[in-house]
């Protein structure tokens, strides 16, 4: 079974540019996690899907920060415009609906220059 | 209330040795409290996990002891090798959503 798949890697912007990230779930699983890791720190939630609806964003900065997932399987997070505080691994996990287990791809670490 | 406080920050232990990792928590509303390993680079893998109504979960060298009346919660590492040099996270689950604790990161001595 194919693990969470998240693109790109690395990514270096300049403060006030936009970035994208991407992510593809484990095959049949229904919940999509964001999650923001800063150096040093656990991961902290960012935003919650649950096939393509929002189950929560609330830590979400949304004047800044944008996540959707259109036909319930990909996912994008987007940061517009970008600020220093944001640089971090952004991680996607995902689990099947209605069990607890997560799992995590590889993130995506991001430098805000 | 929502914190997971997760100690210590760092641990060196020798080969062969016992890793202990404590946490604890005060939202009394976590149903599930898994642990994972994460190496530089690499995003966190699922080790263990409990469920409150269980006081303690051994899987091959990795063990859970679970307090809930303390409000507390550790991963014991038995036996332990330099390839479980990592970082470990605890973390606190309510409706399928985590609260990760800041992080252990062990370093086992050849």
């Amino acid at each position: 079974e194919a693990g969470v798949a998240q693109s790109p890697r690395y990514k270096i912007i300049e403060k006030r540019q936009s970035v994208a990230f991407w992510c593809n779930p484990i095959s049949g699983h229904a919940t999509l996690y964001w999650y923001q890791q800063i150096l040093g720190q656990g991961p902290k939630l960012l935003i919650q899907f649950q096939n393509n609806g929002v189950v929560d964003d609330s830590q979400l900065p949304k004047d800044r920060f944008s996540a959707e997932r259109l036909k319930g399987v990909d996912s994008t997070l987007k940061i517009q415009p970008a600020k220093l505080e944001d640089s971090a691994v952004y991680l996607c996990a995902s689990s099947r609906q209605g069990f607890y287990e997560q799992y995590f791809g590889p993130g995506t670490r991001l430098t805000v220059t | 209330q929502q914190q997971v406080k997760q100690s210590p920050q760092s641990l060196i232990v020798q080969k062969g040795g016992i890793s202990i990792i404590n946490c604890a928590y005060e939202n009394t509303a976590f149903d599930y409290f898994p642990w994972y390993q994460q190496f530089p680079g690499k995003g966190p893998a699922l080790l263990i996990a409990i469920r409150p109504d269980v006081s303690e979960k051994k899987e091959g060298r990795f063990t859970i002891s679970f307090n809930k009346s303390a409000k507390q919660f550790s991963l014991h590492i038995m036996d332990s090798q330099p390839g479980d040099s990592a970082t470990y996270f605890c973390a606190a689950s309510e409706a399928y959503k985590y609260i990760f604790g800041t992080g252990t990161r062990l370093k086992v001595l050849a």
